[in-house]
């Protein structure tokens, strides 16, 4: 069964401090990887997404995640935090091989909070 | 900033009101989306459209309906509201393909006395 995990419901740091949002995944074939971030009282905005090449893909606002295929993962990371950067951050996974049913898989979102 | 629009951004109303949430986008995307999502919580997916007059139903069953009469319009319906259908619902769009983002609208906060 297709599935996305974010193991951590709350992530703090300290502004100026490296962060990362932890991304696993479980796929029957490849995957599409994306990550979007939702500010309070906002829609969803996307970031990036992984589809295929480079297992290092940049996105916006200074993020970029790593597919790792091994540990099937996908970790977002921006090498320097802001409070601006506090919101919550969801991660989610289509199964390309899956036919029919390559439906967007959601995780539970992860809230990052930004401490001055 | 995404050319998708939702109205009303908040909306209070009585038990057993029909309503109707708006959702516009201008990017003639084929597929649109529609989600419901509790304060700070996960995305539930109960509507989607691959195009003109295709509809399904998502994977969390809702009593909502939605038609999709024209590309940019997609409305999802509740004719008789209940507090249980007290919610966030977030409209999405994305071009056809399975590499595609979705873009999403700013959402519609629901509140039923």
């Amino acid at each position: 069964a297709q599935s996305v995990a974010q193991p951590e419901d709350q992530v703090n740091v300290a502004e100026g401090n490296p962060l990362t949002v932890k991304c696993t995944y479980s796929v029957s074939g490849n995957p599409y990887l994306f990550w979007y971030v939702q500010y309070p009282n906002r829609g969803l905005q996307f970031l990036l997404k992984y589809i295929t090449g480079d297992n290092l893909v940049k996105g916006s606002y200074g993020f970029e995640a790593e597919f790792n295929k091994s540990q099937t993962s996908f970790h977002l990371k921006k090498p320097s935090a802001l409070v601006s950067d506090s919101a919550l951050y969801f991660c989610a996974v289509r199964d390309v091989n899956a036919g029919n049913n390559r439906k967007l898989i959601w995780g539970l979102g992860t809230s990052l909070a930004v401490n001055p | 900033e995404a050319d998708i629009y939702q109205t009303p951004r908040y909306l209070v109303i009585g038990t057993g009101k029909k309503i109707t949430l708006e959702c516009s986008q201008t990017m003639g995307h084929d597929k649109m989306y529609w989600y419901q999502q509790d304060p700070g919580m996960e995305l539930h997916l109960i509507h989607y459209s691959y195009g003109v007059n295709s509809t399904e139903k998502g994977d969390l069953s809702s009593e909502s309906t939605v038609s999709r009469i024209r590309t940019e319009h997609f409305p999802l319906t509740l004719e008789s509201a209940r507090p249980s259908h007290t919610s966030q619902y977030l409209c999405a769009s994305s071009e056809p393909g399975w590499r595609n983002e979705q873009f999403f609208g700013p959402g519609t906060r629901l509140t039923v006395l």
